[in-house]
C-alpha cells in the first residue's frame, strides 16, 4: 500500500529565503506526482505536475524535483514571500492502472515579513 | 481560466440525513472524482468516474455513498443517512487524463 510522508510538518522562515520542503513514497511504481498548495479552509491549487519519466518541472520560482527510484521528490521555492504562506501537499499517482492521489499530509509554511 | 466549482460551500445536516453534493467539473474534462478532508487529517481519495461509471473506488465508498453525472455538467455525490463522522471537507476533482484540478471543496458538518 502506498504511503507518503512529507517532512518538515512546519517550517517558519524570514522572508527571502530560499526552502526546500520534501516529500516521500514508499513505493516507486507511480505514474506521476503532483504538488499543491492548500490556503487555510480552502481547496487545492495545482502548483507542478512532474511525470515519473521527468526529473524536474519549474514554474516561476518553484521547482520540483523527482527520484523515483529512491521515492522522494523536492520542491524548491526560490526568494519565499509572505504569499507563499499555506500548507503544500504532495500526491503521488500510482501506475496508469488507477486514477486516485494518495496525499502525503502536508508540510504548513509560514513566511515571515 | 476553467476552473472547477462546487456547491454549496457549506452543508449543517443532522444526523440521518440524505445530502447531496454538487460538483460542476472543467467542461472539457473526461474523468471527475471525490475526495475528502476530515480536519487535520490527510486528503482522502473516495471515487473516481469515467465514462459514466465508476472506475475505482475506495474503501470508504461504502454503500452509504453514491455518485451521479445526471447531466452534461453536473457531477454529484449523495450521502444517505449521514453520521457525525462524515464531517469533512469534500473535493470535487476533474482531468483530462491525469493532472487533477481541484474544486474549492464544500464543507460538510453533521450535528
Amino acid at each position: 500500500k502506498q504511503e507518503v510522508t512529507q517532512i518538515p510538518a512546519a517550517l517558519s522562515v524570514p522572508e527571502g529565503e530560499n526552502l526546500v520542503l520534501n516529500c516521500s513514497f514508499t513505493d516507486s511504481a507511480i505514474y506521476n506526482l503532483q504538488w499543491f498548495r492548500q490556503d487555510p479552509g480552502k481547496g487545492l491549487t495545482s502548483l507542478l505536475l512532474i511525470q515519473s519519466s521527468q526529473r524536474e518541472q519549474t514554474s516561476g520560482r518553484l521547482n520540483a524535483s523527482l527520484d523515483k527510484s529512491s521515492g522522494r521528490s523536492t520542491l524548491y521555492i526560490a526568494a519565499s514571500q509572505p504569499g507563499d504562506s499555506a500548507t503544500y501537499l504532495c500526491a503521488v499517482l500510482r501506475d496508469n492502472y488507477g486514477q486516485n492521489f494518495v496525499f502525503g499530509p502536508g508540510t504548513r509554511l509560514s513566511v515571515l515579513p | 481560466e476553467p476552473e472547477v466549482t462546487q456547491t454549496p460551500s457549506h452543508q449543517v445536516t443532522q444526523m440521518g440525513q440524505e445530502v447531496i453534493l454538487r460538483c460542476v467539473p472543467i467542461s472539457n474534462h473526461l474523468y471527475f472524482y471525490w475526495y475528502r478532508q476530515i480536519l487535520g487529517q490527510k486528503v482522502e481519495f473516495l471515487v473516481s468516474f469515467y465514462n459514466n461509471e465508476i472506475s475505482e473506488k475506495s474503501e470508504i465508498f461504502d454503500d452509504q455513498f453514491s455518485v451521479e453525472r445526471p447531466d452534461g455538467s453536473n457531477f454529484t455525490l449523495k450521502i444517505r443517512s449521514t453520521k457525525l463522522e462524515d464531517s469533512a471537507m469534500y473535493f470535487c476533482a476533474s482531468s483530462f487524463f491525469y493532472e487533477q484540478y481541484f474544486g474549492p471543496g464544500t464543507r460538510l458538518t453533521v450535528t
